[in-house]
């Protein structure tokens, strides 16, 4: 079975850019979540897309959002860049929704200068 | 929502000797893993342990879900074993992780 792949792998952008992260999960699980790490952190909820539709969202304002196609692979959105957005982003699958166990990709890292 | 906590927040070991790590959760759940970040940014799934005791290899967890902890124990550290070790609970669908400890093991 494929694991979660995540890409790209790393990226720079320009404060105010808009970027699009992407994520394909792992066969056969039909939830991705994202989550933010920053630096010497943990990660941070960002939303969790089920049956494409987002079911659940952390303390993150409407610039970054998100899409999940009918193949279960995902995309984060994140407009107007911020230099606080620079972090490593997390995509994790999971089946069944809310109890099964979850698996990361490798992340994607963003820098915004 | 649930407060998770681990310790010790680092640790230096030198090659072979064992430790044990430790997370703390605020209330009941019903999904509990660890994990090991590598160098690389890499969340490596440990166990998936919502209760009682698994092995695998060098480490084994436990988790007393009636006590709100879980251990994760490292037998005869390795170099490669250095890295984060975060463990994780489900929130109404969402993974809260607990602070992390960074182990750091020289030869």
């Amino acid at each position: 079975e494929t694991g979660v792949t995540q890409s790209p792998t790393h990226l720079i952008k320009t404060r105010g850019q808009q970027v699009t992260l992407r994520c394909s999960s792992q066969s056969g699980h039909n939830t991705v979540s994202w989550y933010q790490q920053a630096l010497g952190q943990g990660p941070q909820f960002i939303f969790q897309y089920y049956r494409e539709e987002e079911n659940g969202r952390g303390n993150f304002p409407p610039r970054f959002s998100g899409l999940q196609f009918p193949n279960y692979s995902s995309e984060l959105n994140v407009n107007a860049l911020e230099l606080d957005d620079s972090a490593l982003y997390l995509c994790a699958s999971s089946f069944p929704i809310g109890s099964g166990s979850y698996t990361f990709g490798s992340g994607t890292r963003l820098t915004v200068v | 929502g649930i407060q998770v906590e681990q310790s010790p927040p680092d640790l230096i070991l030198q090659e072979g000797a064992n430790s044990t790590l430790r997370c703390n959760f605020s209330d009941s759940v019903n999904n509990l893993q660890w994990f090991h970040q590598n160098p690389w940014g890499q969340l490596i799934n440990l166990f998936y342990i919502p209760s009682g005791t698994k092995q695998n290899g060098r480490l084994s967890a436990t988790t007393v879900a009636t006590e709100r902890y879980s251990l994760l124990y490292i037998s005869s550290s390795q170099t490669t074993d250095s890295g984060v070790y975060f463990c994780a609970v489900v929130d109404t669908d969402k993974l809260i992780f607990g602070t992390g400890t960074r182990l750091q093991v020289f030869p």
